[in-house]
């Protein structure tokens, strides 16, 4: 089984809906983040979480929300989702508290493609 | 604004040759670098990490990190067909264990 999850793996939605897409590890690590990646523009962070209490907004968080409810377990909503907004979300998570590599090597979900109409 | 800088490519190499992926990275202090490799429509799979000076082997693969320059290379040595990807350089942000991604290099081997 992955290690990393995200559910659904594709998704059409149209302008003004709500979404959400969730996250799952059995990794056991204590981070987590939320990425969005364009064509030509690379990974770019949404949110991230260092454990259930604590949540940081990355380089572009507006438009969306997110929420840990568990140490496994890391959602992203998109309040009122646009059209620019299309892209592919993907969650990765760190372990800051192992010994084996760095502690900002980070594992990715598969992925999820969201299209807003 | 911390930047991390790649050749978009395509690089384009033949099949048993060496592909050369180079990045460049605007912040000094960072101390932790890393490769990923990404297929297309799939998510990034990590290769190698370097955060010392020199080079850095594992098995086809060869990170090189000078950090006077602020450069990171990654050699692939005898490139084959499934090596064709986009290559994500990643460096090290602040102290929160964030990473700074590059946009990507894609190669593309040729048999």
């Amino acid at each position: 089984d992955a290690d990393v999850t995200q559910t659904p793996r594709n998704r059409i939605t149209k302008t003004g809906k709500r979404i959400m897409l969730e996250c799952s590890q059995t990794k056991g690590h204590d981070r987590m983040y939320w990425y969005r990646q364009d064509p030509g523009l690379g990974l770019r962070l949404i949110y991230y979480s260092f454990d259930v209490k604590d949540i940081n907004k990355g380089e572009i968080s507006d438009g969306y929300s997110v929420s840990r409810q568990a140490q496994a377990k890391f959602s992203l909503s998109l309040e009122s989702a646009i059209p620019n907004q299309t892209a592919l979300y993907f969650c990765a998570t760190s372990d800051s508290t192992g010994t084996g590599d760095p502690k900002e090597t980070q594992y990715f979900g598969p992925g999820t493609r969201l299209l807003v109409l | 604004q911390k930047e991390v800088e790649q050749n978009s490519g395509p690089l384009s190499v033949p099949e048993g040759a060496i592909a050369s992926l180079n990045c460049t990275y605007s912040d000094r202090v960072s101390q932790s670098f890393f490769w990923y490799r990404q297929y297309s429509g799939k998510s990034p799979e990590l290769i190698m990490s370097i955060y010392s000076n020199g080079d850095k082997e594992d098995g086809r693969f060869t990170a090189q990190l000078n950090k006077a320059s602020q450069y990171v290379s990654l050699l692939i040595r005898d490139s084959q067909p499934s090596d064709s990807a986009t290559y994500l350089c990643a460096v090290e942000g602040d102290s929160n264990y964030q990473l700074i991604w590059g946009a990507g290099t894609k190669l593309i081997i040729k048999p």
